[in-house]
């Protein structure tokens, strides 16, 4: 079985500050892994995902997350928040074929102050 | 432009009317998905859909009918509305070739059962 569980739902940074929203996965095989942003009233827009070429992986928009496999955890970082992140964000497993189905988190709402 | 649209955005209907929500891509992609999307539970997903005419039953299937008859086309009826059916419904899609694929997502719709 997978499941994704994402810790916080809402997480609220400073403007610069960094940001970290943790994924931790389970599965019992390796997993394909990804990031997903959603702004208001719009739909889910892949951020990043992790390919197993590399363990730290960059997407757009300045994040970037690293894939630990002892921790089996995904989080997701990016250096200076800045106020256009503000956003819903979405870690989700894959184990691909089978149908490539997903799994997703419940959600981190990050939230920025000025 | 190539994408995913999903139709209508917003709906209210009431309960036991029969609605049907549309879901049209172009990029000829095999998978397609339809997840609801509620407070709390993140995206779950509802049906999906390897190919024409192969739909297969998701994690909350109970009330939704699916069908694809056409590769572009994935509709999601809701026969009997009930108001716990009553959240965002987003239409995704993705290629066949090659695992790690990001599944791509509509706008979403929104839909109110009265």
């Amino acid at each position: 079985a997978q499941s994704v569980t994402q810790l916080g739902s809402h997480v609220s940074v400073s403007e610069g500050a960094l940001v970290l929203l943790r994924c931790n996965y389970s599965s019992s095989v390796p997993p394909y892994l990804f990031w997903y942003v959603q702004y208001p009233n719009q739909g889910l827009q892949l951020l990043l995902k992790y390919t197993s070429a590399a363990t730290l992986v960059k997407g757009i928009n300045g994040f970037e997350a690293e894939f630990k496999k002892s921790e089996t955890s995904f989080h997701l970082t990016k250096p200076s928040a800045h106020m256009s992140d503000a956003a819903e964000y979405f870690c989700a497993v894959s184990r691909g074929g089978n149908f490539n189905k997903f799994y997703f988190g419940s959600g981190t709402k990050l939230n920025v102050k000025p | 432009d190539a994408g995913i649209t999903q139709s209508p955005r917003y709906k209210i209907t009431e309960t036991g009317r029969q609605v049907t929500l549309m879901c049209h891509q172009t990029w000829s992609h095999s998978y397609m998905f339809w997840y609801r999307q509620d407070l709390g539970h993140g995206l779950r997903l509802i049906y999906y859909s390897a190919a024409a005419d192969i739909t297969d039953k998701g994690e909350v299937p109970d009330g939704y009918v699916v069908s694809r008859s056409k590769t572009e086309n994935f509709p999601l009826t809701l026969e009997s509305a009930t108001r716990s059916q009553t959240s965002v419904y987003f239409c995704a899609s993705s290629p066949i070739q090659g695992d790690n694929q990001p599944q791509h997502f509509g706008d979403g719709t929104r839909l109110s059962i009265l």
